[in-house]
């Protein structure tokens, strides 16, 4: 089954604890992205990746680091989390930066305090 | 920002047609119409999408106009596990730029039995 994972679902933190969030997709997609989503925002774009190694700012980048190493994981790193960082997380990933399905995982939701 | 205006919200009866509309009165020649929905604060989920043609799948059906300015997504027979929220999206898809997925508010659907 065509899945993107990411974990943890759930976290609450405190402000400067350094966390990653992980994400793997099991299509052998070459494009990856990470995207928050805000009451009032919508979703918006932190980071991109269209292939190994390859990574860029997306509209929201501050605060965010991510990397690609290997094709299926595409972790979000949050070196020193605030309060504005609250938010809903997604990753998603599709087949080239120009698929048109773009699979969405389950969302992570993080708490930072 | 998103390039498309849709109504709020919408109610349907259980097993009626639900018409959720679009208007894209600005799209470029290029750039596709893709309909994804989020069911609660699930991953957004990909429906439909189409660019000058009215397209179908099991899921649902895509009209657009012969201008292309808007469009209407056709769920045949809405049933309670349609109810979510509606995003209407313009994107151009190609390999030479990074071209996310721009979120507007979208259409809430509520299926009411």
């Amino acid at each position: 089954e065509a899945q993107v994972t990411q974990n943890p679902r759930y976290l609450i933190t405190v402000t400067g604890k350094k966390l990653t969030v992980t994400c793997s997709q099991n299509m052998n997609h070459e494009y990856m992205s990470w995207y928050r989503q805000d009451p009032g925002l919508g979703l918006r774009q932190i980071y991109y990746s269209m292939n190994v190694e390859v990574t860029d700012k997306g509209d929201v980048p501050e605060g965010y680091k991510v990397s690609r190493k290997e094709k299926r994981n595409f972790p979000l790193i949050l070196e020193s989390p605030s309060p504005n960082q609250t938010s809903l997380y997604f990753c998603a990933s599709s087949l080239t930066q120009a698929g048109n399905t773009i699979y969405f995982g389950e969302g992570s939701w993080l708490t930072v305090v | 920002d998103a390039k498309t205006t849709q109504p709020p919200s919408m109610d349907c009866a259980e097993g009626r047609a639900a018409n959720l509309p679009c208007n894209h009165s600005t799209i470029s020649g290029n750039e596709y119409v893709y309909w994804y929905r989020q069911i609660h604060s699930q991953g957004p989920q990909y429906i439909i999408h189409g660019l000058k043609n009215n397209e179908t799948n099991e899921m649902a059906s895509l009209i657009i106009t012969e201008d292309r300015k808007s469009s209407t997504l056709i769920l045949p027979h809405a049933t309670l596990r349609d109810t979510a929220v509606y995003y209407c999206i313009v994107r151009v898809a190609t390999n030479s730029g990074n071209t996310p997925l721009v979120f507007g508010k979208g259409t809430r659907l509520s299926v009411i039995a």
